[in-house]
């Protein structure tokens, strides 16, 4: 099994580009799509990027998704941040049968 | 629209059984699979395990197989989540949720059920 390992948590000002970084401990992290989750206090997650770059309908393209094989890692890219965008992200992906989520990132928008 | 209805919030002791339920509607519920993901208190998500309504095909996240068991009444269109002798540790918000066509990547989220367990 692998891991996806976050940054605990990472900050900056409205109207900047933040991203947000996942790397996958083993195995190729191009071998699986990755997600990326928004998780505001006290409510569900919700989806802003899934399988890799993909936005789902209702999240606005300033959220981005990537990933680059030479450092195996995901990458949730934000930009024009907004106070609303303060939230935690989460990555996940999966193997033959299992999903593992990222520890996640807290995002604090100052 | 698809919605997925948790029950409510339970307040167990350490060694009391519990199953709590997901409900989902607007949707084929038995064709798409349902995860279970933990939440304790201030933490991350952990992913328990998942369900295939339409045949009972179930697969266990290695950490927490044998601590939780899972099942889906197709029927009603419900999941569930149960657990035998509770420990203060099982204590977290546990949220369902549903795929789309992929059944690697939860979709659609319940609004969790909070568990304490406190004696």
């Amino acid at each position: 099994n692998f891991m996806l390992t976050q940054p605990h948590s990472v900050s900056e000002s409205p109207g900047k580009t933040v991203t947000i970084s996942c790397t996958r401990t083993s195995g190729s992290i191009a071998s699986n799509y990755v997600q990326w989750y928004q998780q505001r206090p006290g409510s569900a997650p919700t989806t802003v990027i899934y399988e890799d770059n993909q936005r789902p309908s209702g999240v606005p393209d300033r959220f981005s998704g990537s990933i680059d094989s030479s450092s195996n890692a995901a990458s949730l890219t934000i930009s024009g941040l907004k106070t609303e965008d303060e939230a935690d992200y989460y990555c996940q992906s999966y193997d033959s049968s299992n999903w593992v989520f990222g520890g996640g990132t807290k995002l604090t928008v100052l | 629209e698809v919605q997925l209805v948790q029950s409510g919030a339970e307040v167990k002791k350490p060694g009391e059984s519990l199953k709590i339920s997901c409900k989902g509607s607007g949707y084929s519920f038995p064709n798409y699979w349902i995860g279970w993901v933990r939440q304790m208190p201030g933490k991350g998500l952990e992913w328990l395990g998942i369900i295939y309504p339409g045949d009972t095909d179930i697969r266990y996240s290695p950490s927490f197989q044998g601590q939780v068991t899972i099942s889906a009444d197709k029927s009603i269109s419900t999941a569930y989540l149960q657990w035998s002798s509770l420990k203060a540790s099982d204590t977290a918000i546990y949220y369902c949720a549903s795929t789309s066509s992929a059944w690697y990547r939860p979709s659609y989220w319940g609004q969790g059920t909070l568990v304490t367990v406190s004696s």
